[in-house]
């Protein structure tokens, strides 16, 4: 079955510091990986997509992640995080081949001054 | 870029009581929506599938008699939640597949309190 794992409830980071959000995935088949972000209250925004291709995905707001196969990893990183980065981060799969998406637990990213 | 509006953002309603959710598309064709619950610090829970034209396609567990889902048009879904109780207090966002870049565009959610 298709599925996502953040093995983190939260990340703390201290602003300026490189910062990596951690998501594993189980799929059968070619995977297609998204990241998402979301501020209280709000919905998601959409940050980067893995299909196929480059291993290594450019988002937006700064945000990258590298797709490891060997490893089942697609882990979000930033060079030097921001405060306004703090949020809740999910990584998500596509269903086999529905449109489905399945979401992992989330990760809350907290940046501290 | 594709947007999708949700509406309310914030409604409070009595037990027993019915609330409609509305998700549009605003500058694209969505055939496809999905509405999603997120409980509290938790994930989102896929509730259903809605097809434009057809009956919407539930996860399994969730209530098909109690979630209604209409897609009645290309640009809009809306999610009843029928005879409402307090367990069904949660953040219910929906999104819809338009955007070519990444497919898939999220409303801005409705945190729904019954009381």
């Amino acid at each position: 079955a298709q599925s996502v794992a953040q093995p983190e409830d939260q990340v703390n980071v201290a602003e300026g510091n490189p910062l990596t959000v951690k998501c594993t995935y189980s799929v059968s088949g070619n995977p297609y990986l998204f990241w998402y972000v979301q501020y209280p209250n709000r919905g998601l925004q959409f940050l980067l997509k893995y299909i196929t291709g480059d291993n290594l995905v450019k988002g937006s707001y700064g945000f990258e992640a590298e797709f490891n196969k060997s490893q089942t990893s697609f882990h979000l990183k930033k060079p030097s995080a921001l405060v306004s980065d703090s949020a809740l981060y999910f990584c998500a799969v596509r269903y086999l081949n529905t449109d489905k998406l399945i979401f992992g637990t989330g990760t809350r990213l907290q940046v501290f001054p | 870029g594709a947007v999708v509006s949700q509406h309310p953002s914030r409604v409070i309603c009595k037990s027993g009581t019915s609330v409609k959710i509305e998700c549009r598309s605003l500058d694209f064709q969505a055939t496809t929506m999905f509405w999603y619950r997120q409980f509290p610090k938790k994930s989102l829970m896929l509730m259903a599938t809605s097809n434009e034209g057809s009956k919407a396609t539930y996860e399994q567990g969730v209530e098909k008699d109690k979630f209604l889902i209409n897609h009645a048009s290309l640009t809009l879904s809306t999610l009843t939640v029928t005879s409402a109780h307090p367990e069904d207090s949660s953040f219910y966002i929906c999104s819809a597949i338009g955007d070519r870049d990444h497919g898939y565009t999220f409303g801005s959610g409705t945190r729904l309190t019954v009381v």
